[in-house]
C-alpha cells in the first residue's frame, strides 16, 4: 500500500512570498490532516478535512493560511504571505475512517519550509 | 481538554541497555494513547496504541507501553536498545480523531 505523498520535500522562500504544499493521502482514506511542526516541538493540527469538507480549522491562521481538498482526495495548503515564524515542517496525514471515534493517522514525510 | 507531557526532552542509552521514555497525560474522558517515532527526514510512524483494551500494549520493533490510569502515565519501554532506535519519539493523547495532542518529543540517542 502506498503511503501518504507530499511535495515538495523542501522549500526555501523569502518573507512575504507565497508558497503551496501538496498532499496525496492513502487511497480510500476519507480524512486528511495538515500539521505544523516547529523545530523542537510536537506537531500541531492546522486543519482537518473529512472528504472535501472542513471538520476543524480552529488552529489555522486564516489571515495567511488556506487549504482545500476540492475532490475529496488530494489537498493543498497555501501560505500567503509567509512570515519568518512559518519556518517549520508541514506534515500531512490521513485516516481510513470517517467516524470520529477511529483515530489512527498515517503521516507523510513532510515538507520542510524555510522562510528567510 | 487533554494534554500530554513528555518528561524528558533527551534520553541517552548504550546499545543493548533498556530504554524508558516517560509520558504523562491529562484527559477528561477515556483517552486513546499513542507513541509515534520520527526518524530524520522521515514521516511519523506509529509504534503502538492504547484504545481501552489491554493495558500492556506491544508495538513494533520490540517496544511496549503500559497504560496506568492511577498514575496517568503511558511510558514507552524496550528491553534492549539498538542503534536503529535513535530517533525522536512522540507521545500522543486523543479523545476524538480531530483532537490529537502531541507531546514535545523525546530525542533518543543510542551510544555504541
Amino acid at each position: 500500500e502506498a503511503g501518504v505523498a507530499q511535495s515538495p520535500r523542501y522549500k526555501i522562500i523569502e518573507k512575504r512570498q507565497s508558497v503551496a504544499f501538496w498532499c496525496n493521502p492513502i487511497s480510500g482514506h476519507a480524512t486528511l490532516y495538515w500539521y505544523q511542526q516547529i523545530l523542537g516541538q510536537g506537531p500541531k493540527l492546522l486543519i482537518q478535512f473529512q472528504n472535501n469538507g472542513v471538520v476543524d480549522d480552529s488552529q489555522l491562521p486564516k489571515d495567511r493560511f488556506s487549504a482545500e481538498r476540492l475532490k475529496g482526495v488530494d489537498s493543498t495548503l497555501k501560505i500567503q504571505p509567509a512570515k519568518l515564524e512559518d519556518s517549520a515542517v508541514y506534515l500531512c496525514a490521513s485516516s481510513p475512517r470517517d467516524r470520529v471515534s477511529y483515530n489512527e493517522q498515517f503521516f507523510g514525510p513532510g515538507t520542510r519550509l524555510t522562510v528567510l | 481538554a487533554q494534554s500530554v507531557t513528555q518528561l524528558d526532552s533527551h534520553v541517552s542509552v548504550s546499545e543493548g541497555t533498556p530504554v524508558l521514555l516517560r509520558c504523562n497525560y491529562s484527559s477528561s474522558y477515556s483517552p486513546s494513547l499513542f507513541w509515534y517515532v520520527q526518524h530524520p527526514n522521515k514521516g511519523l510512524q506509529l509504534l503502538l496504541k492504547y484504545t481501552s483494551a489491554a493495558t500492556l500494549v506491544k508495538g513494533i520493533n520490540g517496544f511496549e507501553a503500559e497504560f496506568k490510569k492511577s498514575e496517568t502515565s503511558f511510558h514507552l519501554t524496550k528491553p534492549s536498545a539498538h542503534m536503529s532506535d535513535a530517533a525522536e519519539y512522540f507521545c500522543v493523547v486523543s479523545v476524538t480523531t480531530n483532537d490529537m495532542r502531541f507531546g514535545a518529543g523525546t530525542r533518543l540517542t543510542v551510544k555504541p
